[in-house]
């Protein structure tokens, strides 16, 4: 069964600071994998996705992501923290064609003035 | 493109009370959704996968008598919770899959469930 561990429930950074939110899979099979936020009340946007092309993910907002298969690690970074970007971060792998996602417990961003 | 509705975002209902919430994939098919519910500064626990069609898939311990799932077109699935009790008031949030894309799923805006 795929599981994944979210380091840090809570990261707090300051604006314009680099943000690194960890995410670790547990998988003999590398996954697709998905970073999610979401924010107050509202449903999940995609971020980014690997899906088995290149390892460094670019997605939108500025963050980007690097698959690490020796790491099994997926850590979602931007350089320069907004205040915007205060949310709630999920990382979610996917086995093969099943669209069934595993939700990591999530990584309460917040960005200080 | 790609998007997803949930109706109603909000509801209050009474204990005892039965209530629809409805998924709607607007500009594509979704062969398949799913619901999740969400507690207060939890992570998203899937309760079933719906496939249109078909009966639904529950996850291990959600009762499928009281979450009653119908995906009755590729773009409408709804979510019914039966004789709703207080410990059923959470965030619901659905998704559906692209049946053009096989890497995408795409969620609703979620709807809060407040049973009093």
């Amino acid at each position: 069964a795929q599981s994944v561990t979210q380091l840090g429930s809570h990261v707090s950074v300051s604006e314009g600071a680099l943000v690194l939110l960890r995410c670790n899979y547990s998988s003999s099979v590398p996954p697709y994998l998905f970073w999610y936020v979401q924010y107050p009340n509202q449903g999940l946007q995609l971020l980014l996705k690997y899906t088995s092309a290149a390892t460094l993910v670019k997605g939108i907002n500025g963050f980007e992501a690097e698959f690490k298969k020796s790491e099994t690690s997926f850590h979602l970074t931007k350089p320069s923290a907004h205040m915007s970007d205060a949310a709630e971060y999920f990382c979610a792998p996917r086995r093969g064609s099943n669209y069934k996602l595993t939700f990591g417990k999530g990584t309460l961003l917040t960005v200080n003035p | 493109g790609a998007v997803v509705s949930q109706h109603p975002s909000r509801v209050i209902c009474k204990s005892g009370t039965s209530v629809k919430i409805e998924c709607r994939s607007l500009d594509f098919q979704a062969t398949t959704m799913f619901w999740y519910r969400q507690f207060p500064k939890k992570s998203l626990m899937l309760m079933a996968t719906s496939n249109e069609g078909s009966k639904a898939t529950y996850e291990q311990g959600v009762e499928k008598d009281k979450f009653l799932i119908n995906h009755a077109s590729l773009t409408l699935s709804t979510l019914t919770v039966t004789s709703a009790h207080p410990e059923d008031s959470s965030f619901y949030i659905c998704s559906a899959g692209d049946t053009g894309d096989p890497y995408e799923q795409y969620f609703g805006p979620g709807t809060r469930l407040t049973v009093t």
